[in-house]
C-alpha cells in the first residue's frame, strides 16, 4: 500500500476555500485515492474518492494531476463545522473487492470565525 | 437507512476484567472491519470479516482479543483479560465489498478505559 504524506495541521477562516494536499509518490496503477473526515468523538466518514483528473461531489472536490503522485482535497467556503481531521488514503479498490484501510496521522483542520 | 452502530459507547473496566464490544453493520454489508485508536496514536486495523469468515486478522494484537461474527450479521470483540494498554477507541466499519469503489462506513466507536 502506498504511503501518504500530508500536513499535520492547517488553519483557516470561515468562508475561505481550503486546499489540503497529499503526496503519494509510490502510488500503484490500481490504486484509488480516498479522503475521509473525522469529527471528534465520531468515526471516520467517507468524503470523496478518485482515480485521476477531477472529482466533485456535494461536499468537496478532488484534484489529481496526471502523474497521480499527489492529490488535493478542496473544501469550498468552509464553516466552523468543517473543523475535523482529514485523512488521505491510497489503496487498491479496483481489482480487490475489499481491503483494510491504513490510516496515517491525517491533517487537523481548524476553522476560525 | 441505519448506519453502523456500536455498543456500548463507553466502557470503563478494571485491569483483568473482560469486556465485549458489539458492532452492528449496515444491513446487507458482507464486510465488517474492526479498528482501534490508542491514545496519541493513529487508527490501526485489527481484523476483517467477510460474512462470518475472518478474511484478515493480521492486526489483532494478541490472543487476549477474540472477534466473532456468528451468522454473518453483527460482530463482537471480546478482550479477556483487559490490560491498561487496551484503552482506546474501538471502531467498527462495514462495506458492501464492491470492486472499484468499496467505501467503508464507520460507526461512532466504543471508548474503552481500562483502570
Amino acid at each position: 500500500l502506498a504511503k501518504t504524506t500530508q500536513p499535520i495541521s492547517m488553519d483557516s477562516y470561515e468562508g475561505q476555500e481550503v486546499n489540503i494536499t497529499c503526496s503519494h509518490n509510490n502510488i500503484a496503477t490500481n490504486d484509488y485515492i480516498t479522503w475521509y473526515q473525522q469529527f471528534p468523538s465520531q468515526g471516520p466518514r467517507f468524503i470523496i474518492q478518485g482515480y485521476k483528473t477531477k472529482v466533485t461531489n456535494e461536499v468537496a472536490s478532488l484534484f489529481i494531476p496526471a502523474d497521480r503522485k499527489s492529490s488535493t482535497l478542496s473544501l469550498p467556503r468552509v464553516s466552523l463545522s468543517d473543523t475535523a481531521v482529514y485523512y488521505c488514503l491510497v489503496g487498491d479498490t479496483f481489482y480487490s473487492s475489499a481491503s483494510k484501510i491504513i490510516f496515517g496521522s491525517g491533517t487537523r483542520l481548524s476553522i476560525r470565525p | 437507512e441505519a448506519g453502523v452502530t456500536q455498543f456500548p459507547s463507553h466502557s470503563v473496566i478494571e485491569k483483568g476484567q473482560t469486556v465485549t464490544l458489539r458492532c452492528d453493520p449496515i444491513s446487507g454489508h458482507d464486510n465488517l472491519y474492526w479498528y482501534r485508536r490508542v491514545m496519541g496514536k493513529e487508527i490501526k486495523f485489527l481484523l476483517h470479516f467477510v460474512k462470518e469468515s475472518k478474511q484478515d486478522e493480521s492486526g489483532m494484537p494478541n490472543n487476549r482479543f477474540l472477534a466473532e461474527r456468528t451468522g454473518g450479521t453483527y460482530s463482537t470483540l471480546k478482550v479477556q483479560p483487559a490490560e491498561l494498554e487496551d484503552s482506546g477507541v474501538y471502531f467498527c466499519a462495514s462495506s458492501q465489498g464492491l470492486a472499484g469503489t468499496d467505501t467503508q462506513y464507520f460507526g461512532p466507536g466504543t471508548r474503552l478505559t481500562v483502570l
